[in-house]
């Protein structure tokens, strides 16, 4: 079955604690991007990757870092959570970025006290 | 960046009635789409529109690429329960995609 499976699904922490969240695409889609959603906002973009090695800033990538060492692995790292990023978290894989159409993970919701 | 403005941001409706919500923005885009997602699951892809005027159905859903590529709607006919949900409208230029901050569906049965 064609996914996007993201780790883990719920999580609660503390500030400053280093997490990771992982996200793998069984579709060999080449563009992956991690986004964000928070109520009135929408979904927002963090950080995205056209291919291997190949990662860029979204909309909002203060407090993140990714890495795209594999096509199918896009993790979204957080050195030191703080409360404001507590959030809904998407990763979405893509087979042509230049439509548009992305498939979602289940998302990750996260919460720092 | 710029917004996508969409509308309404809430709808109580009974079952069977006809739903239309829309989102505009004051840039131009190449692609427009519409996403529905379900509680607890991530968006999930409904139409996708890329060509100014295009008007394009999928079951009961018709959605429309407004002329002047600035907008774009969405309409559901005939709702039922499980049309319960958030609509996203989204749209793309080059590398810019956005999103708007969606429409919470209700159905009443």
């Amino acid at each position: 079955e064609a996914q996007v499976t993201q780790n883990p699904r719920y999580l609660i922490t503390v500030t400053g604690k280093k997490l990771t969240v992982t996200c793998s695409q069984n579709m060999n889609h080449e563009y992956m991007s991690w986004y964000r959603q928070d109520p009135g906002l929408g979904l927002r973009q963090i950080y995205y990757s056209m291919n291997v090695e190949v990662t860029d800033k979204g909309d909002v990538p203060e407090g993140y870092k990714v890495s795209r060492k594999e096509k199918r692995n896009f993790p979204l790292i957080l050195e030191s959570p703080s409360p404001n990023q507590t959030s809904l978290y998407f990763c979405a894989s893509s087979w042509d970025y230049n439509t548009g159409e992305l498939f979602f993970g289940e998302g990750s919701r996260l919460t720092v006290l | 960046g710029q917004q996508l403005n969409q509308s309404p941001q809430s709808m109580f409706i009974q079952e069977g009635e006809d739903v239309s919500m829309n989102c505009t923005s004051s840039s131009i885009f190449n692609t427009w789409l519409w996403y529905k997602q379900d509680p607890g699951e991530g968006p999930v892809l409904l139409i996708a529109l890329y060509k100014a005027g295009e008007l394009t159905s999928n079951g009961r859903l018709t959605a429309q690429f407004g002329i002047t590529r600035k907008d774009s709607f969405l309409n559901i006919s005939a709702s039922i329960p499980s049309d319960v949900g958030i609509y996203f409208c989204a749209a793309r230029f080059n590398n810019d995609m956005r999103f708007g901050a969606g429409t919470r569906l209700t159905v009443k049965p």
